[in-house]
């Protein structure tokens, strides 16, 4: 299986900070990566796909980067509504796999 | 709008079989792909498997030797089947549609049930 690890697991930021969270797979896995916000009691929500493409409706505070083994998640100004978990998640082979979660908490 | 939506029991015996169906409404069940995800309290997310509107499948190899997904069509709903459950496999059970952009390959989930806690205990 592929491993996918976040970085940091959690991290306290501000409103109108700028964040970035860290994704690194196992090996090589071209642009098959997504994130996914999911807040508490909530069902995940997909943000990104393909690495950098931004799912319909999703704020264009949100942007990711990266390809081959290192991704970033990263949002250019923390509104309140962005508190919660980020998981980055494989679509390059099976089984797909998803990081360990990073928590945005408020400072 | 797609919305999608579990139901089964929530609360499962040891060594017996867990079942849910998921009832997608606002679209169509084919041309999809549709997964089942679950999510053991306070952890983090796993792929059980997924299954394409015309019935192939594909599943975790940790699970595959217990898992079954199927498809019915003609109700548009798709169901899993978890067999011999430990408390393990307590979990919150997510049904997902596959979004079938570039780089997803189906294994990219842009509609979510709202989730179904599922506890095994005797």
């Amino acid at each position: 299986d592929i491993q996918m690890t976040q970085s940091p697991s959690s991290l306290s930021a501000s409103v109108g900070d700028r964040v970035t969270i860290t994704c690194r797979a196992s090996q090589s896995i071209s642009s098959y990566l997504n994130w996914y916000q999911q807040k508490p009691g909530k069902a995940p929500k997909l943000l990104i796909y393909a690495a950098s493409s931004l799912q319909s409706g999703v704020p264009s505070r949100f942007s990711g980067s990266g390809s081959g083994t290192d991704f970033t998640l990263t949002i250019s100004s923390l509104q309140p509504e962005d508190f919660a978990t980020y998981y980055c998640q494989q679509s390059y082979s099976t089984p797909s796999t998803f990081g360990q979660g990073t928590r945005l908490e408020i400072k | 709008q797609v919305q999608l939506q579990e139901s089964g029991p929530g609360l499962v015996k040891p060594s017996e079989t867990l079942s849910l169906t998921c009832t997608v409404s606002g679209g169509s069940i084919s041309s999809y792909y549709w997964s089942w995800i679950r999510q053991p309290p306070g952890k983090g997310l796993e792929w059980i498997g997924y299954i394409y509107y015309s019935g192939s499948t594909n599943y975790n190899p940790s699970l595959k030797s217990r898992v079954t997904i199927s498809v019915d069509t003609s109700k548009n709903q798709f169901s899993l089947k978890l067999s011999s459950v430990t408390a393990a496999d307590t979990a919150v059970y997510y049904c997902a549609r596959g979004y079938l952009g570039p780089y997803c390959g189906g294994d990219c989930y842009d509609y979510w049930g709202q989730g179904t806690l599922v506890t095994v205990s005797s």
